[in-house]
């Protein structure tokens, strides 16, 4: 079974100041990694992915992520944080060549300080 | 349609009532996924389609749930005898033969049980 650990269900950041977002995830197979991200009273975007190849994947919005397979790790970066960040972010994983639903993390708030 | 569409954007219902919940996919998505967000819950799968089949309804909590595909497009989620357990956003996404890395997600039904 998959699973996915989110530390911190609130992070803020001072405009500006770097982003960091933790994901560590559980799975008996390569995954496939995910992030999402949530707006108030929307759905879910995607913010990028990893499948396979490069482990640093650069996704939308200045946003960055780097699969560690020795650490289990998925953590979502942005250099300098933008007021257009603060929404809900989820990191979700998937087993590829199953019926490749999400498993999700159960997301963190992340909050911009002017 | 351009995007995954929804219906009703918003629903309250007395507790005990049945409830329909739409989701119409993208056009040619053969995938066709349902998600439950809860406060604090964070997502949880509920059921699969490919087609009109679901080979994976693990996540429907309990029998009052069910889910139904039709013409390999349009999908209903029925919720029978609502609980206040059962509030939340219910997000249906689609996907092409590409699987997870190719999801799109509606925007929710939010759904309150009074």
């Amino acid at each position: 079974a998959q699973s996915v650990t989110q530390l911190g269900s609130h992070v803020s950041v001072s405009e500006g100041a770097l982003v960091l977002l933790r994901c560590n995830y559980s799975s008996s197979v390569p995954p496939y990694l995910f992030w999402y991200v949530q707006y108030p009273n929307q759905g879910l975007q995607l913010l990028l992915k990893y499948t396979t190849g490069a482990t640093l994947v650069k996704g939308i919005n200045g946003f960055e992520a780097e699969f560690k397979k020795s650490e289990t790790s998925f953590h979502l970066t942005k250099p300098s944080a933008h007021m257009s960040d603060a929404a809900e972010y989820f990191c979700a994983v998937s087993d590829p060549g199953g019926n490749e639903k999400l498993t999700f993390g159960t997301g963190t708030r992340l909050t911009i300080i002017p | 349609g351009a995007g995954v569409s929804q219906s009703p954007s918003n629903k309250v219902t007395e507790k005990g009532k049945d409830v329909e919940l739409r989701c119409d996919p993208i056009s040619g998505h053969t995938a066709l996924y349902w998600y439950r967000q809860s406060l604090g819950q964070g997502l949880e799968f509920l059921i699969y389609f490919q087609g009109n089949s679901a080979p994976d309804k693990s996540g429907l909590p309990s029998d009052r749930f069910s889910a139904e595909r039709t013409g390999g497009s349009v999908s209903t989620l029925t919720i029978q005898r609502t609980q206040q357990e059962d509030s939340a956003v219910y997000l249906c996404a689609s996907s092409s033969s590409q699987g997870a890395t190719g999801y799109t997600f509606g925007s929710g039904t939010r759904l309150t049980v009074v």
